[in-house]
């Protein structure tokens, strides 16, 4: 199986801040990336799909990038509501594996 | 817009057995994989199993292999989760998701609480 080591396992940040949380694939995955938001007591909710594409919807503020077996997704000029934890996916091959999440904290 | 609204989790103690339901609507369901992904209390979330389709591809990660089942009913929108020989460790929130087209996951479900206990 894939293997997605996520980093950090959380972050304290002030608002206005920027955070970047990264993922490493233990193989390479192309781009088949996504990058979800989940906040307590609620499912998650995609933020960014191919590695790179924002979800309609989805404040510019959040960008991913990456190929192959390194990925980010970056928090710029970070607001309240960004406060959650936050999980990389892959869907290059089953088992589909789940990063272990980043909690983001208010400082 | 596509919802999901799972049903059917509840207290069972090990070795049962519980069916799963997720009722689909604002898409076209029979033209989308599907998938349940959990989430242990207090922990990340974890695939679960998939379907194609037409049911002719499911896949499964190692640890549900051989005790649980997904299904699908493309003619009443629904999908299924039959979970048999149940274990502590398969307490969690079961969700219900939706895939786009090109593997990643566009809409969830709520969740249904299953805890397994003696």
């Amino acid at each position: 199986a894939i293997q997605m080591t996520q980093s950090p396992s959380s972050v304290s940040a002030s608002v206005g801040d920027r955070v970047t949380i990264t993922c490493r694939a233990s193989q390479g995955v192309r781009n088949d990336v996504s990058w979800y938001q989940q906040k307590p007591g609620r499912a998650p909710s995609l933020l960014i799909h191919s590695a790179s594409v924002t979800q309609t919807g989805v404040p510019s503020r959040f960008r991913g990038s990456g190929f192959g077996t390194d990925f980010s997704l970056t928090i710029s000029d970070i607001q309240p509501e960004d406060f959650a934890t936050y999980y990389c996916l892959q869907d290059f091959d089953y088992p589909l594996t789940f990063g272990q999440g980043t909690g983001v904290d208010l400082k | 817009e596509a919802q999901l609204e799972e049903s059917g989790g509840e207290l069972v103690q090990p070795g049962g057995s519980l069916r799963l339901s997720c009722v689909a609507s604002g898409f076209s369901f029979r033209h989308y994989w599907m998938h349940w992904v959990r989430q242990a209390p207090g922990g990340g979330l974890e695939w679960v199993a998939s379907i194609r389709q037409d049911s002719s591809e499911k896949f499964y990660v190692d640890s549900v292999q051989g005790r649980f089942s997904i299904s699908r009913d493309n003619a009443r929108n629904l999908l299924f989760l039959q979970l048999d020989s149940l274990k502590v460790e398969d307490t969690a929130i079961y969700y219900c998701v939706k895939e786009r087209v090109g593997g990643h996951f566009d809409y969830w479900g709520r969740g249904t609480l299953v805890t397994v206990s003696s």
